[in-house]
């Protein structure tokens, strides 16, 4: 297992169109979150899922963002209806949770997505 | 809002030790330190954390004091690749992490 994996690492659309991307986690990792970092700034949370289940979702994701992992191994997470604004690092991590001490999350390299 | 602060940037000599301060003045008693990285163009990376003592590991030390109220993460032999975004959380069961803007250490020849 080579780590977590996104794709497309770039995607350059226009704006109003649809967009999807692919997060795969590090297999037997049972969470995995959803990222945006804009230049400069750290990551800031979106979602995140335990196995298949959406537990939390920041105010950040409006309702033009869904996020799936619908057997609990990849994810995508689509925005509908792009605006420039959206432009930013979209980044994937997964962890194994096993307990309440360690929660070290393993980052992908990250899609970045510019919208024109 | 980051719980930390950290200073905006810093300089580090090659082959020396680049010490990272964070502040961290309102941490829970069940809130960890972590202390991840960001090389330009990546994804972050963990580096570790850290409740009460001090820990080591094979990147770097992270230094608690006694009031868990600040932390130095320790690069003991810093190296050309270890320029990068360096970010501090605090954490606890339950709770997301939250990035600040983190350091960006620059390691020159």
């Amino acid at each position: 297992d080579t780590g977590v994996s996104q794709d497309p690492r770039h995607k350059i659309t226009k704006r109003g169109q649809n967009v999807t991307f692919r997060c795969d986690p590090i297999s037997e990792h049972n969470r995995l979150y959803w990222y945006r970092q804009t230049l400069g700034q750290g990551p800031e949370f979106l979602t995140y899922f335990q196995n298949e289940a959406q537990l939390e979702k920041s105010r950040l994701l409006s309702d033009r963002f869904s996020a799936e992992r619908p057997k609990g191994s990849f994810s995508t997470l689509e925005i509908q209806r792009t605006e420039q604004g959206d432009s930013a690092m979209y980044l994937c991590a997964s962890s194994f949770l096993s307990g309440r001490e360690n929660n070290e999350q393993f980052f992908g390299p990250g899609t970045r997505l510019t919208v024109l | 809002d980051a719980k930390t602060t950290q200073p905006t940037s810093m300089d580090c000599a090659e082959g020396r030790a680049a010490n990272l301060p964070c502040n961290h003045s309102t941490i829970s008693g069940n809130e960890y330190v972590y202390w991840y990285r960001q090389i330009h163009s990546q994804g972050p990376q963990y580096i570790i954390h850290g409740l009460k003592n001090n820990e080591t590991n094979e990147m770097a030390s992270l230094i608690i004091t006694e009031d868990r109220k600040s932390s130095t993460l320790i690069l003991p032999h810093a190296t050309l690749r270890d320029t990068a975004v360096y970010y501090c959380i605090v954490y606890s069961y339950g709770q997301n992490f939250v990035f600040g803007p983190g350091t960006r250490l620059s390691v020159l020849p």
